[in-house]
């Protein structure tokens, strides 16, 4: 399977917990891009990598959130003492330079 | 079909050309079709979202059709100005939401 892999795909986690999230994008994509969809609504933008440089973080990730792309491969996703307005589904998606976007399954967290 | 397919992968037009594009999607199980309008490092703009085959849905100069029977949707942009530049991403949703990998438009004045 060539296409974007996240890992894991569904975690439930108590309230106060830390949970990381990994992503390997396709390979040679350049571009890394983490979202965080909600039932009901579109993807909202978190943040997003060149190669292993972080360019962008959305307002919406507090200090609880960290990402990296220590080599400019694959990436991870750290939630730090989750809330329950954490739970969504969290999703990676990689790009080469100039063309399109390349979405993965997801990873569902639940915050209880 | 068992993904989402969305073709052309990239479009250059001219200010002023009316231009479309084709999302492909498996014909079973459909719940609903999304489009959205999607700039680097911003969040995906919703543009339409049709649930019924025969749906035509408009918003301004951009308007969309779906058959779900042969597992297909076309958005229309009328008149294109540069500032439609932008990535044009269906997604089809049925057990689960499927993004297709875009549409790259291109508007030069």
């Amino acid at each position: 399977d060539t296409g974007v892999s996240q890992d894991p795909r569904h975690k439930i986690t108590k309230r106060g917990q830390n949970v990381t999230f990994r992503c390997d994008p396709i390979s040679e994509h350049n571009r890394l891009y983490w979202y965080r969809q909600t039932l009901g609504q579109g993807p909202e933008f978190l943040t997003y990598f060149q190669n292993e440089a972080q360019l962008e973080k959305s307002r919406l990730l507090s200090n609880r959130f960290s990402a990296e792309r220590p080599k400019g491969s694959f990436s991870t996703l750290e939630i730090q003492r989750t809330e329950q307005g954490d739970s969504a589904m969290y999703l990676c998606a990689s790009s080469p330079n100039l063309g399109g976007i390349y979405f993965g399954e997801g990873s569902w967290l639940t915050v209880v | 079909i068992l993904n989402v397919e969305q073709s052309p992968q990239s479009l250059h037009v001219q200010e002023g050309d009316s231009t479309n594009f084709t999302c492909s999607f498996p014909s079973s199980n459909f719940y609903a079709l999304h489009w959205y309008r999607w700039e680097t490092a911003k969040s995906p703009e919703a543009l339409f979202v049709m649930t019924l085959n025969g749906d035509e849905k408009k918003k301004g100069r951009i308007s969309a059709t779906l058959n779900t029977k042969e597992g297909y949707s076309y958005l229309y942009i009328k008149g294109s100005q540069p500032e439609d530049s932008a990535t044009y991403l269906c997604a089809f949703i049925a057990n689960d939401m499927r993004f297709g990998a875009g549409t790259r438009l291109t508007v030069k004045p």
